[in-house]
């Protein structure tokens, strides 16, 4: 079955600078890669996710960027802000169901 | 903006009691699902459900666990003979179509004691 290998697992960088956080999966099928925010004691809500179709999708401050023959994908955010402080997980799908088999976490620490 | 709604926020258990833990899905969402977090720890997937059966499963999904979609609104998530190791924090998600963005519920925190 898919596998979902993330890092770093905590992250702490200065309020402006400039965040990445990479995953990789093992199964090639695997054509769905959402990104979730997870503050404490929170749902996990969708930041943004990316099809195996396309190599960037952009948001405002997050960007997402799939390499499909490397099997990675990995998360950017710019100018960081306090309030991007949160546990970010990946994920991956690609069974007909699309169930998400997550990754492991990131904390993320913004320090003012 | 829908959501998805879960009951209760949290339960606390007797070790070996049934718990059913309920979720109302985005009213024209087909898929549910349902995943357990355990404290500090990964989401991890259980089961999905389209049709009104089971589609997938982990193997977390074992016998003691079962599903189920009552009326035309609740999905429900029975843990039988419950037991220490299933205290977790439990997500209901669902989604229009698979492969779609997947709204997660602000879960159950079951406390089995």
């Amino acid at each position: 079955g898919e596998n979902v290998e993330q890092h770093p697992s905590t992250l702490s960088v200065q309020e402006g600078d400039s965040a990445v956080i990479k995953c990789t999966y093992s199964d090639s099928a695997s054509n769905y890669f959402p990104w979730y925010k997870q503050e404490l004691g929170k749902r996990p809500q969708l930041i943004i996710d990316i099809r195996s179709n396309v190599g960037e999708k952009k948001d405002q401050r997050i960007a997402v960027t799939l390499n499909k023959t490397a099997k990675h994908f990995s998360l950017h955010i710019t100018e960081t802000q306090p309030e991007d402080s949160a546990v970010y997980f990946c994920a991956a799908s690609g069974g007909s169901q699309g169930n998400l088999i997550f990754g492991k976490g990131t904390k993320l620490s913004v320090k003012p | 903006e829908p959501e998805v709604t879960q009951t209760p926020s949290h339960q606390v258990t007797q070790m070996g009691q049934e718990v059913i833990l309920r979720c109302v899905p985005i009213s024209n969402h087909l898929y549910f699902y349902w995943y357990r977090q355990i404290l500090g720890q990964k989401v991890e997937f259980l089961v999905s459900f389209y049709n009104n059966e089971i589609s997938e499963k982990s193997e977390i999904f074992d016998d003691q666990f079962s599903v189920e979609r009552p009326d035309g609104s609740n999905f429900t998530l029975k843990i039988r003979s419950t037991k220490l190791e299933d205290s977790a924090m439990y997500f209901c998600a669902s989604s229009v179509f698979s492969n779609q963005p997947q709204h997660f519920g602000d879960g159950t925190r079951l406390s089995i004691l």
